[in-house]
């Protein structure tokens, strides 16, 4: 069964330092998520993207933040310059359009 | 704004013991809602979507159903290997993103 992966599983970096999480989205989705779980809270959406182009954001994805689809298979969220409270497990999720996204097993990200 | 609320935050259920989970939410104009099951340090696992108030979905020892204010995951006979962590989500007309509650954290002890 298709499934979304990500890589890597564990990210550890300096604050100030730039990041980027990858995803490889289900082969024939057009739609792409980032989401983020602070340890012990709730999973809160970043952003969304189809067509190349972000669909939605919340008010979490910052300029700081950026995604893009480098090629025809991976998705990415880029955190330029990280702080202590980007701390997180970040998962990508994937769908063909208005129906169920399905999620990665997610990039744990610690910010020291 | 959407609000999602799920309760219990924690339910202990000796196995085979029966319970229900709720999620209750408002939302401007629902296009659906989502449950989830997360184990600890796993990307949430797909479980049902809901899309209109009465609808009620089955998987095993899972069901869930839906009204305008509110959904219930019942669990039937529950095993040890149902323990997890349940998410509820809504997703507004206005939009895809979803919208997480804390979830449901679910013991069910031998």
């Amino acid at each position: 069964e298709p499934e979304v992966t990500q890589t890597p599983s564990h990210q550890v970096t300096q604050m100030g330092q730039e990041v980027i999480l990858r995803c490889v989205p289900i082969s024939n989705h057009l739609y792409f998520y980032w989401y983020r779980q602070i340890l012990g809270q709730k999973v809160e959406f970043l952003v969304s993207f189809y067509n190349n182009e972000i669909s939605e954001k919340s008010e979490i994805f910052d300029d700081q933040f950026s995604v893009e689809r480098p090629d025809g298979s991976n998705f990415t969220l880029k955190i330029r310059s990280t702080k202590l409270e980007d701390s997180a497990m970040y998962f990508c999720a994937s769908n063909r359009g208005q129906e169920t996204q399905y999620f990665g097993p997610g990039t744990r990200l610690l910010v020291l | 704004e959407d609000q999602v609320t799920q309760s219990p935050e924690a339910l202990r259920l000796q196995e085979g013991e029966s319970s229900s989970l709720n999620c209750s939410y408002t939302v401007s104009g629902l296009r659906g809602l989502f449950w989830y099951r997360q184990d600890p340090g796993k990307g949430p696992e797909f479980l049902f979507t809901l899309y209109s108030a009465g609808e009620e979905k089955e998987k095993e020892r899972l069901k869930a159903t839906l009204t305008k204010k509110e959904s219930f995951l019942h669990i039937t006979a529950p095993k040890p290997e149902d323990s997890a962590t349940y998410l509820c989500a809504v997703q507004s007309n206005s939009g895809y993103a979803l919208n997480f509650g804390k979830g449901t954290s679910l013991l069910v002890t031998p």
